[in-house]
């Protein structure tokens, strides 16, 4: 069975530039999740959806971040623009919404801001 | 969400039982036990879960004591692609929003196994 998947695995860019992050949750999934990691704070969620609406946003750091999910096979994680302490990997995650049901997680985008 | 404890790190010989304790006291009645693992460069993987009964999937087992307090993981057999950082999460529902939404990982138990 497919898991979750992320595009791409690896993304370096300059500071200024807008990144986009791609996620495919896994197929009857109806929650889907951002998280960011990093050496210093963890995994941080940054946003929630469930049936493709934003539930909380409350982690997203700043304004220069921006999630959809326009359908339920596909979301976005958008930084525009993009700094160097955006520098982290990013995961996103899906899972059924019923109770016990856990996270799956993709592997991960690995974001270098130069 | 209830705190949980776990050794940093553990080691094991390749093909013996991998035993990973987690202390939960705080546990609270309707709270699930959730077991992950990082690979390094990797994303988290769900290993197993449980609420009151023991679990058993194809890659681990899941022993809860009968006050719920702690738990252990057992990977029969480990390999040396067992070698991780393991979590143990306890959470009332994972498909919370908000702050409930967050899954705290912790530091987990580092485990080497060894040829």
């Amino acid at each position: 069975d497919a898991g979750v998947i992320q595009s791409p695995r690896h993304e370096v860019t300059e500071m200024g530039q807008e990144v986009t992050l791609r996620c495919k949750p896994i197929s009857g999934h109806n929650s889907l999740f951002w998280y960011r990691q990093t050496m210093m704070r963890g995994l941080e969620l940054l946003i929630y959806f469930n049936n493709n609406v934003p539930i909380d946003d409350s982690g997203m750091p700043e304004d220069r971040f921006s999630a959809k999910m326009p359908n339920a096979s596909f979301s976005t994680l958008k930084i525009q623009p993009s700094e160097p302490r955006d520098s982290a990997v990013y995961f996103c995650a899906s899972s059924l919404n019923r109770e016990g049901q856990p996270q799956h997680f993709g592997d991960g985008t690995r974001l270098s801001i130069l | 969400d209830a705190k949980t404890t776990q050794p940093p790190s553990m080691d094991c010989a390749e093909g013996r039982a991998a035993n990973l304790p987690c202390n939960h006291s705080t546990i609270s009645g309707n709270e699930y036990v959730y077991w992950y693992r990082q690979i390094h460069s990797q994303g988290p993987q769900y290993i197993i879960h449980g609420l009151k009964n023991n679990e058993t999937n194809e890659m681990a087992s899941l022993i809860i004591t009968e006050d719920r307090k702690s738990s252990t993981l057992i990977l029969p057999h480990a390999t040396l692609r067992d070698t991780a950082v393991y979590y143990c999460i306890v959470r009332v529902n994972m498909n919370y929003g908000g702050s409930q939404g967050n899954l705290i990982f912790g530091k987990g138990t580092k485990l080497s196994v060894k040829p």
